[in-house]
């Protein structure tokens, strides 16, 4: 079975930094694209971050380049996203999500976590 | 980047009814490269519709995509309980992804 595991949410002051964990199993991790998605609270869907398989290639949103980087670790088969300087928008539950295993591209998300809170207020 | 515009943003419908959601882009999406979910509160999002008009596994054959280019269709052909959600689609013909903005279908 298809398992993601999110943790790392929590409270913090705007300018700080906060690092996600994504813990994956029932599928082989190194063979997949993998993603965050965050929602602000009472809001829709935000795409974040892409990570291929083997970390080479990474693509962000316009409103978190440079202050977020999306990681992994295949031995570990976990997926990571390190925010630095946050903001109060950047207050969400973020989600980790698969993104298929074709070599070219991320596709649609077929697996997701249940998701963790990011509440960025001092 | 793709903007993804879906109507209407709510749609009051009774059990046993026909829904059917839109979803315009902006730009024409490469390959009918675009998904669906179907989002209940306090959940993650569960996979609907890929390539446009693909069920995901374990989805019932009421669910349905159809379109290209930068007009897409999802139909529920008769509302089930369980189906009163908000839906979104989402594009991914690049390694940059956007969602619409959402629908929300509820019980007349």
């Amino acid at each position: 079975e298809v398992q993601l595991v999110e943790s790392g949410g929590g409270l913090v002051q705007p300018g700080g930094s906060l690092r996600l964990s994504c813990a994956a199993s029932g599928f082989t991790f190194s063979s997949y694209w993998m993603s965050w998605v965050r929602q602000a609270p009472g809001k829709g869907l935000e795409w974040v971050a892409n990570i291929k398989q083997d970390g080479s290639e990474k693509y962000y949103v316009d409103s978190v380049k440079g202050r977020f980087t999306i990681s992994r670790d295949n031995a570990k088969n976990s997926l990571y996203l390190q925010m630095n300087s946050l903001r109060a928008e950047d207050t969400a539950v973020y989600y980790c999500a698969r993104a298929g295993d074709y070599v070219w591209g991320p596709l649609f998300f077929d697996y997701w976590g249940q998701g963790t809170l990011v509440t960025v207020s001092s | 980047e793709i903007v993804l515009t879906q109507s209407p943003a709510t749609l009051s419908l009774s059990p046993g009814e026909r829904a059917t959601l839109s979803c315009g882009a902006s730009q024409s999406v490469s390959s009918s490269y675009l998904a669906w979910y179907q989002q209940k509160p306090g959940l993650a999002p569960r996979l609907l519709i890929y390539d446009a008009s693909s069920r995901a596994t374990g989805i019932p054959d009421r669910f349905s995509g159809s379109g290209s280019g930068t007009d897409f269709t999802l139909t529920i052909s008769r509302l089930e309980p369980e189906d009163f959600a908000v839906y979104y689609c989402q594009q991914y013909g690049s390694s940059f992804f956007t969602f619409g903005g959402g629908t929300k279908v509820e019980i007349k």
